[in-house]
């Protein structure tokens, strides 16, 4: 079974627009950790949030915020004022058992998200 | 975070030959992951690179075809042997980041190394 699942291969956004990453996940584990990573065409991959499977509040950072459901097992990256230089594949990723060691981090297929003035 | 410099940022490799892929961190690290993203593709972990022990290899990849060393706490080489056009992919480096809670070290990549094998 997918552990990450990212439904929507391909999003476009208007300019200044908030847009919505969908990511949904299948753990047993109580402790893990999601993460959010940008690749723009140049290659590199940009980490933007991070949320663990503890954390009471949804996390943060800037523009970027992540839509935390536990009981739904999703969580969702949500940007807010869309920019151009946003258009970017997002991955959405996890790593499992995190209380106990080192576990490795698992992707999803990513979305395309593309932002037209 | 550490800064990861990778070395080829592109080649273009002929079937049947093999190449070495370096990656320089520019601070100490425990481990270092190698991944590779084929074309339109998400991303997978090769193997996990620890300095003084042989790497740790997932499943589908192996030694023989993905030979690592890691000969300090700063550097590693990845090389892909014997290409084929299937193994045209970006490879990409990484290490963790160390970010003072249980958990939430977040990998760090360099800017991979996009392998077209003909």
């Amino acid at each position: 079974a997918q552990k990450i699942t990212q439904t929507q291969p391909g999003m476009f956004v208007q300019e200044k627009e908030a847009v919505t990453l969908d990511c949904t996940y299948d753990t047993s584990d109580q402790s893990y950790g999601l993460f959010w990573y940008k690749q723009p065409s140049s290659g590199e991959m940009i980490f933007l949030i991070y949320q663990g499977s503890y954390d009471e509040q949804n996390a943060t950072e800037g523009r970027y915020s992540l839509n935390f459901q536990k009981a739904r097992k999703s969580a969702n990256l949500v940007i807010s004022a869309s920019q151009l230089g946003d258009s970017a594949m997002y991955f959405c990723a996890m790593r499992e058992g995190i209380s106990g060691g080192y576990n490795k981090l698992i992707f999803g297929a990513g979305t395309r998200l593309a932002v037209h003035p | 975070s550490a800064v990861i410099s990778q070395k080829p940022s592109r080649d273009i490799c002929q079937r049947g030959t093999s190449l070495t892929i370096q990656c320089q961190v520019d601070s100490q690290v425990t481990m270092m992951f190698w991944y590779r993203q084929q074309p339109g593709q998400s991303l997978t972990l090769i193997a996990t690179a620890n300095q003084g022990s042989e790497a740790t290899y997932e499943s589908g990849f192996v030694i023989d075809k993905f030979p690592i060393s890691r000969p300090n706490l700063t550097f590693s080489t990845l090389t892909v042997s014997n290409m084929s056009p299937e193994d045209s992919s970006i490879y990409l480096c990484s290490v963790e980041w160390d970010r003072g809670r249980i958990g939430a070290n977040v990998l760090t990549f360099g800017a991979g190394s996009r392998l077209t094998v003909l």
